[in-house]
C-alpha cells in the first residue's frame, strides 16, 4: 500500500510571510499532483510534477518533485490571504488508472 | 462545459435506507472515480471505471456498488445505509494520459443518523 504523508497537518501564519508544506513516501509514484481546497468544494488541481528534480512556479507557489519521485514539496512565497485552504498532494502509481493515493493534507491559514 | 456534477448536495439518511447519489461529466473522460473524505482522513477511494461497462474496487468498497453504463455518467449506491458512511463524497474524472489529473465534482455531504 502507498502512504503519502504531509507535514505540518495545520499552519497558521502572518499575512506575508513564506511557507513550506511537505509530502513523503516510502513508494515511487509516476506523478505527483497538488491540490486545494476550499470549504465546501472539491480539490482543483494546481501543478503536477512528473520528472524527478522537477521544479514548477505558478505564481508565488514553488514545487518541487524530489530527485528519487518519493517526495514533494510547496514553497508559497509572501502569503496572502487567498492563499488559504486545505492543500492536498497525491501520487499516481505506475498505472494510475485505478486512482490517487492522496495524503491527509495542510490546513493552511493566512492571518491578515 | 459543466466539468463534473454530483446531486444532491446535501442528504440525511437514516440507518438501514438507501440511496444513489449521482454524478456526470461532459468532458468525454474514460476514467471515473468516487471517494471520501473523512476530516483528517485524506481522500479514500471507493470505486473506479476505467470506461462505460468496467467498473472495480478501491481501498474503501464496502456498502458501496456502482455501475457505469454511459460514459457520461458513474452513479454510486448506497445499500443499508449506516453511521460509518456518514462523510463527504467526492466524484472525480480523468482522461488519463501520462499524468492522471483528476478534476472533481463539487462532493455530496451525507449523514446517517
Amino acid at each position: 500500500t502507498q502512504l503519502l504523508e504531509q507535514s505540518p497537518q495545520f499552519l497558521s501564519i502572518q499575512e506575508g510571510e513564506n511557507l513550506t508544506v511537505y509530502c513523503n513516501s516510502s513508494s515511487v509514484f509516476s506523478s505527483l499532483q497538488w491540490y486545494r481546497q476550499e470549504p465546501g468544494e472539491g480539490p482543483v488541481l494546481l501543478v503536477t510534477v512528473v520528472t524527478g528534480g522537477e521544479v514548477k512556479k505558478l505564481k508565488r507557489l514553488t514545487f518541487q518533485f524530489g530527485d528519487a519521485r518519493k517526495d514533494s514539496s510547496l514553497h508559497i512565497t509572501a502569503a496572502q490571504p487567498g492563499d488559504t485552504g486545505l492543500y492536498l498532494c497525491a501520487g499516481a502509481g505506475g498505472g494510475g488508472a485505478d486512482g490517487l493515493t492522496f495524503g491527509k493534507g495542510t490546513h493552511l491559514i493566512i492571518q491578515p | 462545459n459543466a466539468g463534473v456534477t454530483q446531486t444532491p448536495k446535501f442528504r440525511i439518511l437514516k440507518i438501514g435506507q438507501s440511496m444513489t447519489l449521482q454524478c456526470a461529466q461532459d468532458m468525454n473522460h474514460n476514467y471515473m472515480y468516487w471517494y471520501r473524505q473523512d476530516p483528517g482522513m485524506g481522500l479514500k477511494l471507493i470505486y473506479y471505471s476505467v470506461g462505460a461497462g468496467i467498473t472495480d474496487k478501491g481501498e474503501v468498497p464496502n456498502g458501496y456498488n456502482v455501475s457505469r453504463s454511459t460514459t457520461e455518467d458513474f452513479p454510486l449506491r448506497l445499500e443499508l445505509a449506516a453511521p460509518s458512511q456518514t462523510s463527504v463524497y467526492f466524484c472525480a474524472s480523468s482522461y488519463g494520459g501520462a499524468n492522471w489529473e483528476q478534476y472533481f465534482g463539487p462532493g455530496t455531504r451525507l449523514t446517517v443518523t
